[in-house]
């Protein structure tokens, strides 16, 4: 499974965009790129996934570069319920998430 | 409605007991999960079955036995418990075919072993 390198914390303020980034440069063709995220005092959640092409979904965008070495999630407009752990995660169709450490999102009022 | 549940929410046990965590999913889904989340938050999967099959079994020492008596359950029974053991046991499930890998997480059980 290709390992995903995020920067540990970011900051941003209520009710702007974000961009948590995430490289995957071993990433192989067939990986898709999943985020997740952990709220404090909860299990993980599940917030977008992609192959090659930008998704969009109620929750947020995932926007894939062209080599797919490296992704960004957008957060269009941060609430203060969107601080959490964000999980970069790539892998197969072994089902099987392997979660690093993730990027700490605080948001300030 | 809860997706996936678990009990108990907290459990405090002495070294050397045998506990079980609970899990159920009312999502039809056919794959579950156990992860364990230790001190210093890092999330590691455990197991997974898939229809009653295992299918993951990573390098958990044997006091960790999954049972999963139907598709909707997926148990976890820890022998000789030990202070290593205490951490936060998550339970998630999948469906084995479409979305891959949007797994839905339970609330998590805190085992603290003293």
């Amino acid at each position: 499974d290709a390992k995903t390198t995020q920067p540990n914390s970011m900051e941003s303020n209520e009710e702007e965009p974000v961009h948590l980034p995430c490289n995957h440069s071993t990433i192989s063709g067939t990986d898709y790129i999943h985020w997740y995220r952990q709220l404090p005092s909860q299990g993980p959640e599940y917030v977008i996934h992609g192959l090659t092409s930008n998704v969009n979904n109620r929750m947020a965008s995932l926007a894939i570069a062209e080599d797919r070495k490296s992704s960004t999630l957008i957060l269009h407009r941060a609430t203060l319920r969107d601080a959490a752990v964000y999980y970069c995660i790539t892998g197969d169709s072994s089902y099987k998430l392997i979660f690093g450490s993730g990027t700490r999102l605080l948001v300030r009022p | 409605d809860t997706a996936v549940s678990q009990t108990p929410k907290y459990l405090v046990t002495q070294m050397g007991n045998d506990k079980s965590i609970k899990c159920e999913q009312n999502l039809g889904h056919d794959t579950m999960y156990w992860y364990k989340q230790d001190s210093k938050k890092f999330l590691k999967i455990m197991f997974s079955y898939n229809n009653k099959e295992l299918i993951i079994n990573e390098t958990v020492p044997n006091r960790f036995s999954p049972k999963s008596p139907d598709k909707a359950h997926l148990n976890l029974h820890i022998n000789s418990l030990e202070l290593g053991d205490s951490a936060v046991y998550f339970c998630a499930s999948s469906r084995l075919t479409g979305t891959p890998y949007e797994q839905y997480f339970g609330p998590g059980t805190r085992l603290t072993v003293t």
